[in-house]
């Protein structure tokens, strides 16, 4: 099992969608769970922190169920500013670095 | 300004040379790391410090080499036996366990 997997996508929805992106971690002693934006040829930006309890960051949603070593990301009413790519990242087995998947594309359209 | 500064944005070498990536921080950091990130591919980890003069290897070390002399600067050297160096280095800094944060990368290019 890879350390961090993602739907390997891309999504393509209208404006508007609620759009859900899921991934899965092997780290089962994980302690650390983000969620980062990347736009075409930038850097990663953090979008969000998943904590165990679940967050809401506006129209963001995060999910962390450490029993199946699951996280989600929700996105409502998309827009298309929201079109960028989305990483999953998770703490490596010593806890030192972060692990990033490849990343699942999201295009909204008009 | 605080940040992470990386230069220069885009880089151009021929094979067999060695060449230095900058990266500086003022964020008062102590961990810093560098990816790599392939075109559609996800980030991988080369070598990452924790503290200045100790730094560990990632996933992809090999060709390549860093120094951490002092806490704000992490400069990577790719070296000639790196078999494909082109690709996008991004630098990272992290305070304790919380979120990293990057700079704005540089673009090397080997011919």
């Amino acid at each position: 099992r890879k350390e961090v997997e993602q739907d390997p996508g891309p999504f393509n929805v209208p404006e508007g969608a609620t759009v859900a992106f899921n991934c899965t971690y092997s780290n089962s002693a994980s302690q650390s769970f983000f969620w980062y934006r990347q736009d075409c040829r930038k850097e990663p930006k953090l979008l969000m922190s998943v904590y165990s309890s679940g967050n809401e960051d506006g129209r963001f949603t995060a999910q962390l169920n450490r029993a199946s070593q699951y996280i989600s990301l929700l996105i409502r009413d998309s827009k298309l500013s929201d079109s960028a790519t989305y990483l999953c990242v998770v703490n490596n087995r010593a806890g030192t670095a972060l692990i990033f998947g490849k990343g699942t594309t999201l295009s909204v359209s008009s | 300004d605080g940040g992470i500064t990386q230069s220069p944005k885009y880089l151009f070498r021929k094979e067999g040379q060695n060449v230095t990536l900058s990266c500086e921080q003022n964020l008062n950091h102590d961990a810093m790391y560098w990816y790599r990130q392939d075109p559609g591919q996800g980030l991988r980890l080369i070598y990452y410090s924790q503290i200045v003069n100790d730094f560990q290897k990632g996933d992809i070390a090999e060709g390549y080499s860093v120094s951490r002399e002092k806490k704000e600067s992490f400069p990577l050297t790719v070296t000639s036996a790196q078999k494909n160096p082109t690709a996008f280095y991004l630098c990272a800094t992290r305070f304790g366990e919380h979120e990293q944060y990057f700079g704005p990368g540089t673009r090397l290019t080997v011919t």
